[in-house]
């Protein structure tokens, strides 16, 4: 069974720019989550989708941040535009209602 | 709410000794806990989890936990540390199995040959 893909896995950019990060969870998971975790902390959530529906967003920057998942499957998450607070490693991932959460390998962004 | 403290930034044991990773939670509902270990540009992968049940948990590569509710801990162990167990670990909280989970800030594992 293949797991979480993410891509990119590294992207450095500068303040200001945008940037947009891809996630294909493991197949027939319904729920999907994008974390983020700041150097020497535990991960963050962002934003919860089931299907293709927004369950928690209340700690998504909304100013800066946007997540969409079309048709169910894939997830895109974009800053536009990035501070430098915005570094970090950003981690998707999927679930079969009321199981496990399966990690993607993660997308560390370097803002400078 | 919940939280999570995960009490030591970083903890060094020798190889062969005892390994002890503490974790307290604080729920307002019954909680499911987790234990997962991250490596080094790796995402996270689960050792183990409590939902409900039996409150001593056995996870992979030897890792165990017991879940204490009068404590509200949740520490990890391992009889017999190995260099391969050096790495980031992470205790979690969530309400249920779908919903998302609140991490603690981690510790580092140090296993010195």
């Amino acid at each position: 069974e293949a797991g979480v893909a993410q891509s990119p896995r590294y992207k450095i950019i500068e303040k200001r720019q945008s940037v947009a990060f891809w996630c294909n969870p493991i197949s027939g998971h319904a729920t999907l989550y994008w974390y983020q975790q700041i150097l020497g902390q535990g991960p963050k959530l962002l934003i919860q989708f089931q299907n293709n529906g927004v369950v928690d967003d209340s700690q998504l920057p909304k100013d800066r941040f946007s997540a969409e998942r079309l048709k169910g499957v894939d997830s895109t998450l974009k800053i536009q535009p990035a501070k430098l607070e915005d570094s970090a490693v950003y981690l998707c991932a999927s679930s079969l209602a009321g199981n496990e959460q399966f990690f993607g390998p993660g997308t560390r962004l370097t803002v400078l | 709410a919940q939280s999570v403290t995960q009490l030591g930034s970083h903890v060094s044991v020798s190889e062969g000794a005892l390994v002890l990773l503490r974790c307290n939670y604080s729920s307002s509902v019954p909680p499911y806990l987790f234990w997962y270990v991250q490596y080094p540009n790796q995402g996270l992968q689960l050792l183990l989890k409590y939902t409900t049940g039996a409150t001593l948990v056995k996870g992979i590569n030897g890792f165990e936990a017991e879940f204490k509710k009068s404590e509200t801990s949740f520490h990890l162990t391992k009889p017999s540390a190995h260099m391969s167990d050096a790495a980031e670990y992470f205790c979690a909280v969530s309400a249920s199995g779908n919903t998302p989970l609140v991490f603690g800030k981690g510790t580092r594992l140090s296993v010195i040959a």
